[in-house]
């Protein structure tokens, strides 16, 4: 089955203590992108890859790393997470830009 | 101003009823995508619109490249179509995509 997976799903944490959120996807897309929603916000792109070893900032990366090694993996760095991080976040990828984008289920993250 | 503007930010209705919602923008584009997210979280893709219509099932999308303008209609409308639809435009400059802030929709039985 064709699927973007992420994992946790819920995550509580504490400020400061180093977290990744794994994405990976099954069917070869070569861009990937993480976005974070919060309420009356709307979805907002964190950082995004076109490819392997490629990756870009989106419009909020600060306080956010990413790495692409493989094609199928795009993981979610917070070095030192703050409560302002207490967000959902989505992991997507696609063939390319402007294609239709596969959504992961979603990772709710508090940051206490 | 949102370069992307979607309306109505809710809107409830009743089972049966002919749902439209609309979603403008400002910037060129080399298209347009209609999202839905439901209540438990999940986003899922419905339509990508360059020209013209789309149908599917009991949903179509429409876009007018000269207006800068799309719309999602829902016919016969049912309480499982109570969700978050999401309007977002792909750049023609570099193909990133700018979101619309959502329309929450709720079909009452």
């Amino acid at each position: 089955e064709a699927q973007v997976t992420q994992n946790p799903r819920y995550l509580i944490t504490v400020t400061g203590k180093k977290l990744t959120v794994t994405c990976s996807q099954n069917m070869n897309h070569e861009y990937m992108s993480w976005y974070r929603q919060d309420p009356g916000l709307g979805l907002r792109q964190i950082y995004y890859s076109m490819n392997v070893e490629v990756t870009d900032k989106g419009d909020v990366p600060e306080g956010y790393k990413v790495s692409r090694k493989e094609k199928r993996n795009f993981p979610l760095i917070l070095e030192s997470p703050s409560p302002n991080q207490t967000s959902l976040y989505f992991c997507a990828s696609s063939f390319s830009p402007p294609y239709e984008q596969y959504f992961g289920p979603g990772t709710r993250l508090t940051v206490t | 101003k949102n370069e992307v503007e979607q309306s109505p930010q809710n809107l409830t209705a009743q089972e049966g009823e002919f749902i439209t919602i609309n979603c403008s923008y400002s910037v060129g584009i080399s298209a347009l995508h209609w999202l839905q997210q439901h209540p438990g979280g999940g986003i899922v893709s419905l339509f990508m619109l360059s020209s013209g219509k789309k149908k599917h099932g009991r949903l179509i999308a429409t876009i007018n490249i000269q207006e800068k303008h799309s719309s999602l209609h829902i016919t016969a409308s049912h309480p499982r179509d109570s969700a978050v639809y999401i309007c977002a435009v792909a750049m023609d400059s570099n193909y990133q995509l700018i979101w619309g802030a959502g329309t929450k929709l709720i079909i009452k039985p």
